[in-house]
């Protein structure tokens, strides 16, 4: 099941720097996508969202983008802090409930 | 802020076992899930359930599974006899609407070994 495709494991960057994750997604039905943050030893932790009649939707440091020709979702964290450092997860909602994750990507911001 | 807890953290149990993962969404939701994530791997959607019965469920989601709301604030996953394959992260999650769109809470997961 490769319907949601995070390419990049892993991803570093300096503080104060731009984040760039990617994501891309193969059914252009989907009306909703996601990202979520995930530390060590807790759950995701949702952090914004993007409906599919809209291209960006910004929140404080973070922006996300959807390319829907492309089917191409991409999270912008300006500027990058240490406390971002966590893996991220694009996700799609698939249905009314069901969410399908990527495969996540690790994300270090080094001070 | 409300969270999801979860227990235990950590079970180990013997193949062939029942166990029964335990969740206390945050009060005022009704929607709840089970999402498990093989070490390594993505995480998956189980099911999801609300008003007492399930609303939608995956093909993860067998007969050796099961989910019930035995009262007003818990929520459980049971699995009847328990694979090796079985063994992950199993997080819960609530949310106050139906929409995924708006995002679910998780808890921190109860990581099942199986041996």
């Amino acid at each position: 099941d490769q319907q949601v495709k995070q390419n990049s494991p892993s991803l570093s960057v300096q503080e104060g720097r731009i984040s760039i994750l990617n994501c891309d997604y193969t059914n252009s039905m989907f009306d909703y996508f996601l990202w979520y943050k995930k530390y060590p030893a807790e759950g995701p932790t949702f952090l914004i969202s993007i409906s599919s009649i809209k291209d960006k939707n910004e929140d404080g440091r973070f922006t996300v983008f959807l390319n829907k020709s492309a089917k191409h979702l991409s999270l912008h964290i300006v500027p990058s802090q240490p406390g971002d450092s966590a893996v991220y997860f694009c996700a799609v909602l698939s249905g009314t409930y069901k969410y399908i994750f990527g495969t996540g990507t690790r994300l270090k911001v080094l001070a | 802020e409300p969270e999801v807890t979860q227990t235990p953290s950590h079970q180990v149990t013997q193949m062939g076992q029942e166990v029964i993962l335990r969740c206390v969404p945050i009060s005022n939701h009704l929607y709840f899930y089970w999402y498990r994530q093989i070490l390594g791997q993505k995480v998956e959607f189980l099911v999801s359930f609300y008003n007492n019965e399930i609303s939608e469920k995956s093909e993860i989601f067998d007969d050796q599974f099961s989910v019930e709301r035995p009262d007003g604030s818990n929520f459980t996953l049971k699995i009847r006899s328990t694979k090796l394959e079985d063994s992950a992260m199993y997080f819960c999650a609530s949310s106050g609407r139906g929409q995924g769109s708006y995002g679910y809470t998780f808890g921190s997961g109860t990581r099942l070994t199986v041996v």
